[in-house]
């Protein structure tokens, strides 16, 4: 298994700022993800984030708005720049362990955004 | 990506079998089914997934379907802890676990 800490667990930001999320993993892995769950809703993918080279963006999503890094196979930042209320989400890294079947995620980042 | 269906909530008591189902029926012959389930303020969380056959583990069975266009998920004894959204997740088996997620069964166990 794989155990992921997201710093920080939930912040309140102003309007025109940016926030870095960041995930670390306690194993090295191939992949790891970034989502995001806006308020009542499900959860949608935003990027893999891909070590050594740039992210692949889902669509919708662009790497202006988004921007990560991936400087090893355990850590990870997702970037939310120049926010703005409807960024107002949760934001989640997940990994996908190749030892194992499945896929495991963090505890969320919950950002408001004033 | 194939799409699933489920239904938006389901509510069962206490201590009671519950069968949370699942529609996929544009389903590919490669892709695996994945339940995962995510309880208030976390992240999901792996439950089961299954390719063809009906598949046990400690938290639940998956009952598929033979023609694969629909899946069930059991619960045995519903406990309060098991109160969640669970969703229901195609992913091809040469894929990664980049996860496309549906709307999810909201899941109310009474007590």
């Amino acid at each position: 298994s794989a155990v992921i800490s997201q710093k920080p667990s939930r912040d309140i930001c102003q309007r025109g700022t940016s926030l870095t999320i960041q995930c670390q993993v306690d194993s090295q892995v191939t992949m790891m993800f970034w989502y995001r769950q806006q308020p009542g809703q499900s959860l949608t993918l935003i990027a893999t984030a891909n070590q050594g080279s740039e992210a692949t963006y889902e669509s919708g999503f662009v790497i202006d708005k988004f921007p990560i890094s991936r400087p090893n196979l355990t850590f990870s930042t997702l970037t939310v720049s120049n926010m703005s209320p409807e960024d107002s989400s949760i934001y989640l890294c997940s990994v996908e362990d190749m030892a194992a079947t499945e896929a495991f995620f963090g505890q969320g980042t919950r950002l408001t955004v004033v | 990506d194939a799409k699933t269906t489920q239904p938006n909530s389901m509510e069962s008591n206490e201590e009671e079998p519950v069968h949370l189902p699942c529609n996929h029926s544009t389903i590919s012959g490669t892709d695996y089914i994945h339940w995962y389930r995510q309880l208030p303020s976390q992240g999901p969380e792996y439950v089961i997934h299954g390719l063809t056959s009906n598949v046990n583990n400690r938290m639940a069975s998956l009952a598929i379907a033979e023609d694969r266009k629909s899946s069930t998920l059991i619960l045995h004894r519903a406990t309060l802890r098991d109160a969640a959204v669970y969703y229901c997740i195609l992913s091809p088996l040469s894929g990664t676990y980049k996860y496309i997620f549906g709307t999810g069964t909201r899941l109310k166990v009474l007590a």
